[in-house]
């Protein structure tokens, strides 16, 4: 099953802080996030591998909570090129993404 | 590093030819490799799994004899979309995993994606 994604769309100012959430109905071994531009593939950002694990990535950081099964994404003073569609990823030998987050950075 | 290349980018053809498309993994060795398939507006739906030397694992919903895949090396793999219909136009990515030669294991990196349009 797809994993749900909240908020599905989300607006910001230029360095605003935004979270995206990441839910699960199965159990989570990893959890991977990607964003996507319009009309371009998905890059990769971070995975996280063990319950309760935090990672970050310049101003972009996620923690991922396997009890919850569920993973959150957090931006921290947004930038433009923040902008796209932020996936997560579940699953064990193959990934299954979820339903996608829409974030628009706005000067 | 971690860089795969699909091609061709985009592609239009006619209803009912075949169209072929590529994925390599231009920096690392992929055992397994991934096809996906975009609708505007949508999140990646998982089509089928590709492991080197052996047959795709295909996911329910996806017919294997529409959507020919081939893993011939480590570095390659293809997608064959037969007799495509308009239905079939969609965005298509594939992704491969790192073996973990270069201690990346188990991330998966995207090629830049075949647009397809049918006519």
């Amino acid at each position: 099953q797809q994993p749900v994604q909240s908020p599905q769309a989300v607006i910001l100012r230029e360095g605003e802080d935004a979270v995206i959430n990441c839910s699960s109905s199965k159990a989570l071994y990893s959890v991977h996030w990607y964003r996507q531009k319009h009309g371009e593939a998905p890059v990769f950002l971070m995975i996280l591998l063990k319950g309760g694990e935090q990672k970050g990535h310049e101003k972009i950081s996620a923690s991922f909570n396997e009890k919850k099964q569920q993973s959150s994404l957090y931006l921290t003073a947004s930038q433009l090129s923040y902008s796209g569609t932020y996936f997560c990823g579940t699953g064990f030998q193959k990934l299954v993404f979820g339903t996608g987050t829409r974030l628009l950075v706005s000067p | 590093g971690a860089v795969v290349s699909q091609h061709p980018s985009r592609v239009i053809c006619k209803s009912g030819t075949s169209v072929k498309i590529e994925c390599r993994s231009l920096d690392f060795q992929a055992t397994t490799m991934f096809w996906y398939r975009q609708f505007p507006k949508k999140s990646l739906m998982l089509m089928a799994t590709s492991n080197e030397g052996s047959k795709a694992t295909y996911e329910q919903g996806v017919e294997k004899d529409k959507f020919l895949i081939n893993h011939a090396s480590l570095t390659l793999s293809t997608l064959t979309v037969t007799s495509a219909h308009p239905e079939d136009s969609s965005f298509y990515i594939c992704s491969a995993r790192d073996a973990g030669t270069s201690g990346r294991t188990d991330t998966q990196y995207f090629g830049p994606g075949t647009r397809l349009t049918v006519l």
